[in-house]
C-alpha cells in the first residue's frame, strides 16, 4: 500500500493553521498514524487510529479521515512544531508516507 | 520511564552480516509487537519489519526490500528484540530504530529507541 503525503514541504508562521494530507492507494480503514520527527531524533507518535490523540500530545494536533484520505491539522503552529511529519499505514504490511517538512516562514 | 535501546550497529562490508539488539527497560515486551524501522541519511522513514507478540503467534512480516535477508526474533525473558541482517547491501545503510506497538494503538508505535547507525561500505 502506497501512501502519498502532500505537500512535500511548507513554510508557515507561528500561530498559523497547518494541514497535511495523506492518501492511501487502497482502503485502510482507520489504520493510520501520524508522527513528528526532529533532526537527529526518533519519531514521536502524535495520532493513532486516524483520529485518536496520543497521551501527552497537545490538543492543537488533530487527525481526521478514514478509508483512503487522511488529514493532520495543527490548529495554531508553535515554535516547537517545526519538524518533519510522517503518516504511517498499518493495514497489512506497514508503510510510511514520504514526509512533510514544516519550516519557519 | 519506558526505554528502548538499540545496539550492535557499526561499519560492515557489503555481503557481510550484523545483528542488532533492542533492549527494553521498565516494561516487559511480551505483550507488544516489536518493530524495526530504518532511515537512510537525509531520507524518510522505511519500515523494515515486525514480530508479533507470542500471544498473537510470534509471527513476522518484512518489507520486500529485506525479505529473505533479514530476520526478526525476540526473547521476552531477556526483554530483547533482535534484527539479524545478512547479505548486507550499501542501500541498507542508515539509522535503525526499534519501537513497540501496543494493541490499543492499532499497532502504531508509542515508544522508540534512539537508533543505531549501520554503515555498509567497502
Amino acid at each position: 500500500i502506497q501512501l502519498t503525503q502532500s505537500p512535500y514541504s511548507l513554510s508557515a508562521s507561528v500561530g498559523d493553521r497547518v494541514t497535511i494530507t495523506c492518501r492511501a492507494s487502497q482502503v485502510i480503514g482507520n489504520y493510520l498514524a501520524w508522527y513528528q520527527q526532529k533532526p537527529g531524533k526518533a519519531p514521536k507518535l502524535l495520532i493513532y487510529g486516524a483520529s485518536t490523540l496520543q497521551s501527552g500530545v497537545p490538543s492543537r494536533f488533530s487527525g481526521s479521515g478514514s478509508g483512503t484520505d487522511f488529514t493532520l491539522t495543527i490548529s495554531s503552529l508553535q515554535p516547537e512544531d517545526f519538524a518533519t511529519y510522517y503518516c504511517q499505514q498499518l493495514s497489512g504490511h506497514v508503510s510510511f508516507g514520504g514526509g512533510t517538512k514544516v519550516e519557519i516562514k | 520511564e519506558v526505554q528502548l535501546v538499540e545496539s550492535g550497529g557499526g561499519l560492515v562490508q557489503p555481503g557481510r552480516s550484523l545483528r542488532l539488539s533492542c533492549t527494553a527497560s521498565r516494561f516487559t515486551i511480551e505483550a507488544y509487537t516489536m518493530n524495526w524501522v530504518r532511515q537512510a541519511p537525509g531520507r524518510g522513514l522505511e519500515w523494515v519489519g515486525f514480530i508479533r507478540s507470542n500471544l498473537n503467534g510470534g509471527t513476522t512480516e518484512y518489507a520486500a526490500s529485506v525479505e529473505g535477508r533479514f530476520t526478526i526474533s525476540r526473547d521476552d525473558s531477556k526483554r530483547i528484540a533482535y534484527l539479524q541482517m545478512n547479505s548486507l547491501k550499501t542501500e541498507d545503510t542508515g539509522v535503525y530504530y526499534c519501537s513497540r506497538a501496543p494493541r490499543f494503538a492499532l499497532l502504531a508505535s508509542d515508544y522508540w529507541g534512539q537508533g543505531t547507525l549501520v554503515a555498509v561500505s567497502s
